[in-house]
């Protein structure tokens, strides 16, 4: 069985600029999480989706959103890029009914 | 909000050695994860205890969940090189399974 799946691997953008990243989940996995890793906050909670719907979502400004697509593929857009916003961004998927978390090997971002 | 502390925030051991990090947790948690990172990867869930004073032993990792719920141990014993990684915790937030808080992680690093 595949893993989840992240592209692009890398991206470089600068400031002002928008980003698309994309998530393909571990296949019958339903639910897709993202989340934000940086070496001084750590990983931090950015939404998660279940069946097309936003059911859970952290503490980041609008300028950060995601969709889930009816074959639970997922993508999150970072509008407006900050330089705050380099990170390293990880996919996750879960089987319904079930917490524990499936990464991607994330997207690293760096925004100059 | 919710705050999950670990420390030590690193450790450095010899091979052989034995090794902990504590999580603890400023809410009751309804469960905890467990979670290892290796150096530029992804993390890789280890193990999710649920009950009260649970105790969980994989090979030479062993897990505890406080009485109270609020704190875990993930202890190992004999180091090995392999075992070199970012131990994360994580527990549910906003009333939310699927909305972790993870620690900031505790890097071990083996010398051989």
């Amino acid at each position: 069985k595949a893993g989840v799946t992240q592209t692009p691997r890398y991206l470089i953008k600068t400031r002002g600029q928008q980003v698309t990243l994309s998530c393909s989940p571990i296949s019958g996995h339903r639910s897709v999480s993202w989340y934000q890793q940086t070496p001084g906050q750590g990983l931090q909670f950015l939404f998660e989706y279940f069946s097309e719907t936003q059911r859970n979502k952290g503490n980041f400004p609008g300028r950060f959103s995601g969709r889930q697509f009816s074959n639970s593929r997922s993508e999150m857009n970072v509008s407006t890029l900050e330089l705050g916003d380099s990170a390293l961004y990880l996919c996750a998927s879960s089987l319904a009914g079930e917490e524990k978390l499936f990464f991607g090997s994330g997207t690293q971002l760096s925004v100059l | 909000g919710q705050q999950v502390m670990q420390i030590p925030q690193y450790q450095h051991v010899q091979e052989g050695e034995d090794f902990t990090t504590y999580c603890n947790s400023s809410t009751t948690l309804s469960n905890i994860q467990w979670y290892k990172q290796r150096p530029g990867g992804h993390p890789v869930f280890l193990i999710q205890l649920v009950k009260s004073g649970e105790v969980k032993k994989q090979k030479r990792l062993t897990f505890q969940f406080g009485e109270a719920k609020k704190n875990s141990s993930l202890h190992i014993t004999a180091t090995q090189t392999t075992d070199v990684g970012t131990y994360f915790c994580a527990g549910p937030s906003g009333g939310s399974n699927y909305k972790l808080t993870f620690g900031k992680g505790t890097l071990l690093t083996v010398n051989p």
